[in-house]
């Protein structure tokens, strides 16, 4: 099984509809992160977190909110999708343990969003 | 406001040929990290350089990080076709973690 799961997969949705996507992970990694991916900019954060009451914006996290359940889940959530909110979306995960591995992240597979 | 940029966004080349990729970014960092994403994938860990002067193998692929110059370099060796991916370099500045574009590497027989 996959150590981090992102759900649905691919979602369709139209504009002003509430949307959430779903990340699990069974790495026991305290550190988790939302990302967008859009052609030809990278990678952009959006929120990420450090424990279960911790909850920090990312670069771009206008419009989006997130929840962190438990330490296994971080969702991400559209109040009010909008057609620019369209993107492949990205779940990640790291360990706070410092040494040489120091944050690496671990990736979902995506969730491929589309906003009509 | 940390900016990573790097070059080439898009490179070809033929098997066996060597090439650098290039990562410059804005401010200070204490860690950089190179990933490698294969189309319709996700993106998979390459490397992680904490220090000045880190240099980094594994295979055919090389990274190095100069501090001073806020640059690193990602070095391919006698490229084969497996290596054709987009490579990112990611920059960790006090949790602000930013990423560069992308370089489309594409390795032709």
């Amino acid at each position: 099984d996959a150590d981090v799961t992102q759900t649905p997969r691919n979602r369709i949705t139209k504009t002003g509809k509430r949307i959430m996507l779903e990340c699990s992970q069974t790495k026991g990694h305290d550190r988790m992160y939302w990302y967008r991916q859009d052609p030809g900019l990278g990678l952009r954060l959006i929120y990420y977190s450090f424990d279960v009451k911790d909850i920090n914006k990312g670069e771009i996290s206008d419009g989006y909110s997130v929840s962190r359940q438990a330490q296994a889940k971080f969702s991400l959530s559209l109040e009010s999708a909008i057609p620019n909110q369209t993107a492949l979306y990205f779940c990640a995960t790291s360990d706070s343990v410092t040494g040489a591995m120091a944050d690496t992240q671990y990736f979902g597979p995506g969730t491929r969003l589309t906003v009509l | 406001e940390l900016k990573v940029e790097q070059n080439p966004l898009f490179l070809s080349m033929q098997e066996g040929k060597n090439y650098t990729i290039y990562c410059n970014y804005s401010t200070t960092s204490d860690r950089l990290y190179w990933y490698r994403q294969d189309p319709g994938k996700s993106l998979e860990s390459l490397f992680v350089l904490l220090s000045n002067g880190a240099v980094k193998q594994e295979g055919r692929l090389m990274a190095s990080l100069d501090t001073k110059a806020r640059l690193s370099t990602l070095h391919i060796t006698a490229a084969v076709h497996d290596l054709s991916a987009t490579y990112f370099c990611a920059v960790n500045n006090n949790n602000d973690m930013r990423f560069g574009a992308g370089t489309r590497l594409t390795v032709k027989p």
